[in-house]
């Protein structure tokens, strides 16, 4: 069955450094979403991008965040200056168009800024 | 105010049980979606069930079911026959909006634990 990919799994890294997540959407999937969770709480919504562009971003999502779809199966979140609060698990899911509009997420990077 | 309201932080079923996962939701969209997600203690998130809101009959998913009561805006999860590795955390999710394909919105989860 296909699925979303991640890598890596884990990450950690040093405030201020620019990290990049990457994903690997499911192959005919064409909405790509970007989700996070900080250690127990519920998910966040960051950004969901279309037809290579941004569709949607919350307010988490500001300047310091970006995304790409650099190629025809990656779809990339940057975090350009890390802070300590951008610590969390970070979910790529991706969805198919029409029905069943089921977003699948992806195993999900742990990121920790130290 | 919450879009997802699961008031139940933490609930214990015992194994072969049913056990229903409460979720209320909060929206003025005709359109909108429901989602289940089950993330055990390893992170991932797993689809587990989905309900359109114009959809007539309640959806099932093999042990899943969800008991979609329009009026009273809920949207709850009945596992039957319970199993050992259905412990995990439950989130409810909603999709709103005109768009099919928009952001999911979460509640705070809800942490099953079945016991032997």
């Amino acid at each position: 069955e296909p699925e979303v990919t991640q890598t890596p799994s884990h990450q950690v890294t040093q405030m201020g450094q620019e990290v990049i997540l990457r994903c690997v959407p499911i192959s005919n999937h064409l909405y790509f979403y970007w989700y996070r969770q900080i250690l127990g709480q519920k998910v966040e919504f960051l950004v969901s991008f279309y037809n290579n562009e941004i569709s949607e971003k919350s307010e988490i999502f500001d300047d310091q965040f970006s995304v790409e779809r650099p190629d025809g199966s990656n779809f990339t979140l940057k975090i350009r200056s890390t802070k300590l609060e951008d610590s969390a698990m970070y979910f790529c899911a991706s969805r198919g168009q029409g029905r069943p509009e089921t977003q699948y997420f992806g195993p999900g990077t742990r990121l920790l800024v130290l | 105010a919450q879009k997802i309201t699961q008031t139940q932080p933490g609930m214990f079923v015992q194994e072969k049980e049913a056990v229903t996962l409460d979720c209320t939701y909060d929206t003025s969209d005709q359109s909108y979606g429901l989602f289940w997600y089950k993330q055990p203690s390893s992170g991932e998130m797993i689809f587990l069930i989905y309900q359109g809101s114009y959809d007539e009959q309640n959806a099932t998913e093999g042990r899943y079911s969800l008991n979609f009561q329009k009026a009273r805006k809920s949207a709850n999860l009945v596992i039957s026959a319970s199993q050992l590795g259905d412990s995990a955390m439950y989130f409810c999710a909603m999709r709103e909006g005109g768009t099919s394909y928009g952001k999911l919105t979460f509640g705070q989860g809800t942490i099953l634990t079945v016991h032997p």
